[in-house]
């Protein structure tokens, strides 16, 4: 049973225009959630973080709301770029818990258009 | 660059076999993360080390297996090797085992891709 869930496989979106990638979860003992992008033949870089103490963190044209009463969280991307055009990873974890690793969902791919 | 390296980036193998494959982690992380990337699932999760003793298991085959070394490096070794084994294969490594004090980001090496033919 996926414990995250990226619904949409893919979105276009035109440059300049915000960029909405959305992520649901099912184990509301998740309580720290991270966005990852990943470029064909490299791995998954980083992008940003969200603990389930804030609804919303930004680093500059990256937001990330979550909504722990509907068990879902969103990137915003705002402007979009054409250099945005990548696979997007939705991951949660446990925060300080017994075990490190991320459980993923299958990424979105967006392909922003000049 | 993400400071973690993986070697080789590309294998190409035939079933039956087994391979290993390597991972340093960024300088000063102790922790060691292997992720499986097939077709058509996400990330999976497969075994985590913290200086050099396993930390958590994910959905690893008995036919695979990991170990760190004193050095912290990793190596993943896959044996008997089946045409699903076919996949990226991602190490990853963090600072801590968990996130004991503040974010515990784990940076992504660029993956081997594993062929089995």
């Amino acid at each position: 049973d996926q414990q995250v869930k990226q619904n949409s496989p893919s979105l276009s979106v035109q440059e300049g225009r915000i960029s909405i990638l959305n992520c649901d979860y099912t184990n509301s003992m998740f309580d720290y959630f991270l966005w990852y992008k990943k470029y064909p033949a490299e791995g998954p870089t980083f992008l940003i973080s969200i603990s389930s103490i804030k609804d919303k963190n930004e680093d500059g044209r990256f937001t990330v709301f979550l909504n722990k009463s509907a068990k879902h969280l969103s990137l915003h991307i705002v402007p979009s770029q054409p250099g945005d055009s990548a696979v997007y990873f939705c991951a949660a974890t446990v925060y300080g818990g017994s075990q490190g690793n991320l459980i993923f969902g299958k990424g979105t791919k967006l392909s922003v258009k000049p | 660059d993400s400071g973690v390296t993986q070697t080789p980036k590309h294998l190409i193998t035939a079933t039956g076999q087994r391979v290993t494959l390597r991972c340093s982690p960024r300088s000063g992380d102790l922790s060691v993360y292997w992720y499986q990337q097939s077709l058509d699932q996400g990330l999976q999760f497969l075994i985590q080390y913290y200086n050099g003793e396993e930390r958590a298991k994910g959905n690893i085959l008995e036919r695979f297996s990991a170990q760190q070394f004193p050095d912290l490096h990793s190596e993943l070794n896959l044996s008997s090797l089946e045409l699903g084994d076919s996949a990226l294969y991602f190490c990853a490594s963090s600072v801590a085992w968990a996130s004991l004090s503040g974010t515990d980001t784990q940076y992504f090496g660029p993956g081997t891709r594993l062929t089995v033919l």
